[in-house]
């Protein structure tokens, strides 16, 4: 099935570091999401763009919907231990297509 | 409020056997969706219900079907399991149709042996 791409596929981190992430598409989607997954559980939604170029914070975390409506990216600042799972983009056409993820680890 | 919840939380099944999940989307949300992630993925959609009616499906095979009731819950079923069906199966809940922020459950987790 079609998937996004992320990259970097993961990410090895000390605790405070600053933390980004990105995400391309060969299609335009209208809406972007960003989704955190950690192990036994459904994926979480972290935030959700709707405009080309929009930039949107959630905590430390801020992601942006490329102007050219292909790609997005999200940072995370000052990392945390519970930062750690899987960080999966989405984007939205006739349906919702993901990333392929992008494992996230937190050493103290 | 009450979020998106599935069952059951595992699940065994035999080759060629059928399967039912189920579904119970977050209060207010009229739409399901329904998504296959296989380890080390993303969710793949499988088809989206609204108002009772599939309005959007992906690519997989007719022998994955679901229901959605008027309550909003739903079911996924599958016919003829294989054992590429073993996967982690999630269900999630939107407002209404097309709206992007969709709400996810925990999921089932299918083994198909």
């Amino acid at each position: 099935g079609q998937q996004l791409n992320q990259s970097p596929q993961s990410m090895f981190i000390q605790e405070g570091e600053d933390v980004s992430m990105n995400c391309t598409s060969s299609s335009i989607f209208n809406t972007w999401l960003w989704y955190k997954q950690e192990p036994g559980e459904g994926p979480v939604l972290l935030i959700a763009l709707y405009k080309a170029g929009e930039l949107t914070s959630n905590g430390r975390l801020t992601a942006q919907f490329g102007i050219t409506r292909k790609d997005s990216f999200l940072n995370i600042s000052a990392s945390i231990p519970s930062d750690v799972g899987i960080y999966f983009c989405a984007g939205l056409g006739d349906k919702l297509i993901f990333g392929t993820g992008t494992r996230l680890q937190v050493f103290p | 409020e009450t979020g998106v919840t599935q069952s059951p939380t595992h699940l065994i099944k035999t080759r060629g056997q059928q399967v039912t999940l189920r579904c119970s989307s977050q209060s207010g949300h009229n739409t399901v969706s329904w998504y296959q992630q296989a380890l080390g993925q993303g969710p793949q959609f499988i088809f989206q219900y609204y108002r009772e009616e599939e309005n959007g499906r992906g690519n997989f095979p007719p022998r994955f079907s679901g229901l959605q009731f008027p309550n909003y819950s739903s079911e996924l079923n599958v016919n003829a399991l294989e054992l590429d069906d073993s996967a982690l199966y999630l269900c999630a809940s939107s407002l209404a149709w097309g709206q992007g922020e969709q709400y996810f459950g925990p999921g089932t987790r299918l083994t198909v042996t």
